[in-house]
C-alpha cells in the first residue's frame, strides 16, 4: 500500500494565523482525503481532493476556512485559516487503497492553537 | 446512508484476558467494514476488513472479526491481549458516496 508523508507532525500556532499541512504520497493516487480528529473524538472527513478540480467539502466545512490544493497526483496541502483554539485537532491525510480496500493514513499533524 | 456505531466508549481489560469490541452498522446492501487501531500519538493502522465471503476474518496483531448480518454487527476480538494493545479502536465503513466514515471509537486500557 501507499506510503504517506505528512508534515509538520505537530505545531503550536497563534490564533488568527494560518497553517499549511503537506501530504506527500509515494505513488500516484486519484483522490486524497483530509480528516480532522478533535481531542477525544473520532475522525471527521473534511474534504476530498482531486487533481485538476476543486476539492469537495463535507457538510460543515468550507473552502475559505480549509483551502486545499492538489497540484499533482502525489501531493496535496490543507490550510487551516484564521485559526482559533477550536481548531486544535489532529489533521490526517489519507488515500484509498486499491479496490475499495479502505484507506491508508499519514501519521497526522497535531495542531494546537493558543 | 450507511453508518457505524460503537456502543462502548471505554473498555478496561487485564493483560492476557480476551477482548471484544462491538461495532454495529446500519442497513446497506453490501457493507464494506473495517477496523483500525490508533496507538497513542500515532496514525491509523488497518487491522482487518470485510467485504464478502467468509464471515470470520483474520487480521494483523492476532485480531479477528466476525460479520453477522442478522445482528448488523462486526465485532472485533482478540483471545489474549497484550499491554501493547492499549489504543483507540475505530470501526469504519464506506458511505453511499464511497467515502470512509468512522465510528466514535473505543478506548482500550490494558491493566497488569
Amino acid at each position: 500500500s501507499a506510503v504517506i508523508s505528512q508534515k509538520p507532525s505537530r505545531d503550536i500556532c497563534q490564533r488568527g494565523t494560518s497553517l499549511t499541512i503537506q501530504c506527500q504520497v509515494d505513488s500516484q493516487v486519484t483522490m486524497m482525503f483530509w480528516y480532522r480528529q478533535q481531542p477525544g473524538q473520532s475522525l471527521t472527513l473534511i474534504a476530498t481532493a482531486n487533481q485538476g478540480s476543486e476539492a469537495t467539502y463535507e457538510s460543515g466545512f468550507v473552502i475559505d476556512k480549509f483551502p486545499i490544493s492538489r497540484p499533482n497526483l502525489t501531493f496535496s496541502t490543507l490550510t487551516v485559516s484564521n485559526m482559533s483554539p477550536e481548531d486544535s485537532s489532529i489533521y490526517l491525510c489519507s488515500v484509498e487503497r486499491q479496490g475499495r480496500d479502505g484507506y491508508t493514513f499519514g501519521s497526522g499533524t497535531r495542531l494546537t492553537v493558543v | 446512508a450507511q453508518s457505524v456505531t460503537q456502543p462502548d466508549i471505554h473498555i478496561t481489560v487485564s493483560e492476557g484476558a480476551s477482548l471484544e469490541l462491538r461495532c454495529n452498522y446500519s442497513y446497506g446492501a453490501t457493507p464494506y467494514l473495517f477496523w483500525y487501531v490508533q496507538s497513542p500519538g500515532q496514525g491509523l493502522q488497518l487491522l482487518l476488513k470485510y467485504f464478502s465471503g467468509d464471515t470470520l476474518v483474520q487480521g494483523i496483531k492476532g485480531f479477528e472479526a466476525e460479520f453477522k448480518r442478522s445482528q448488523s454487527s462486526f465485532n472485533l476480538r482478540k483471545p489474549s491481549v497484550h499491554w501493547s494493545d492499549a489504543a483507540e479502536y475505530f470501526c469504519a465503513d464506506y458511505d453511499s458516496w464511497g467515502k470512509l466514515q468512522f465510528g466514535a471509537g473505543t478506548q482500550v486500557v490494558v491493566t497488569p
